[in-house]
């Protein structure tokens, strides 16, 4: 399946700041890739769609603003956390697949806003 | 109601036991189903896939979708401590990877040495 690496892995940032994360697709070249955020003790849900080339397409109740989402190439896609406050504290993941069944996930990053 | 029902557990059984896992769901589109591990601060672990109805085995692991009843089950055998994680079921209306899937809550498994 699909090798997708993260990073980082963890920050912390002020409040105000911005974060930019990053997801490599390693042994396969991925127009499409996901990301999700999960809460403690709560599912992951789906935030947007990053497709390589052209704009993400977000969820419903997701600030496409505040959540910026670039597919540059066909390795990598980068989700930059705009003014973070203290509720975008979330466990971010995104996943990259050929077909869905061998969706695999990248090792998350926790973000923490103080 | 939501998309996917999942019960969080905790679910603690001794080790050695069989455990199942459940997830029903609303969408009777969805034609691809999984089942994720993902251990504390960890990104989910593929288990198993299975397309439509019917059983899937893979090890001390078996996965099994009943679409007429929207139910899908994770059995695990012989349960070891190091299984002891949190148990996510996803589901999919297409296989072609070009749709994000949609997970339960996941269940908070512990096994018990």
């Amino acid at each position: 399946g699909a090798v997708v690496s993260q990073h980082p892995s963890r920050v912390i940032c002020k409040s105000g700041t911005s974060v930019k994360i990053e997801c490599r697709s390693l042994d396969f070249q991925a127009t499409t890739m996901f990301w999700y955020r999960q809460f403690p003790k709560q599912s992951l849900m789906l935030m947007a769609t990053s497709n390589e080339g052209s704009k993400a397409t977000y969820e419903q109740g997701v600030e496409k603003d505040k959540f910026l989402i670039n597919h540059a190439s066909l390795t990598l896609s980068t989700l930059t956390v705009t003014s973070a406050h203290p509720e975008d504290s979330s466990f971010y993941i995104c996943s990259a697949s050929r077909e869905v069944r061998d969706t695999n996930f990248g090792p998350g990053t926790r973000l923490t806003v103080l | 109601q939501k998309e996917v029902e999942q019960d969080p557990g905790p679910l603690s059984v001794p080790e050695g036991a069989i455990v199942s896992l459940n997830c029903t769901y609303s969408n009777s589109a969805f034609q691809y189903f999984m089942w994720y591990r993902q251990y504390s601060r960890k990104g989910p672990e593929l288990l198993m896939y299975t397309y439509s109805s019917g059983n899937k085995e893979d090890g001390r692991f078996t996965a099994q979708v009943d679409k007429s009843s929207k139910y899908i089950s994770l059995f695990i055998r012989d349960s070891q401590p190091s299984d002891s994680a949190t148990y996510l079921c996803a589901m999919s209306e297409s296989g072609g990877g070009a749709d994000g899937l949609t997970f339960g809550k996941g269940t908070h498994l512990i096994i018990q040495p």
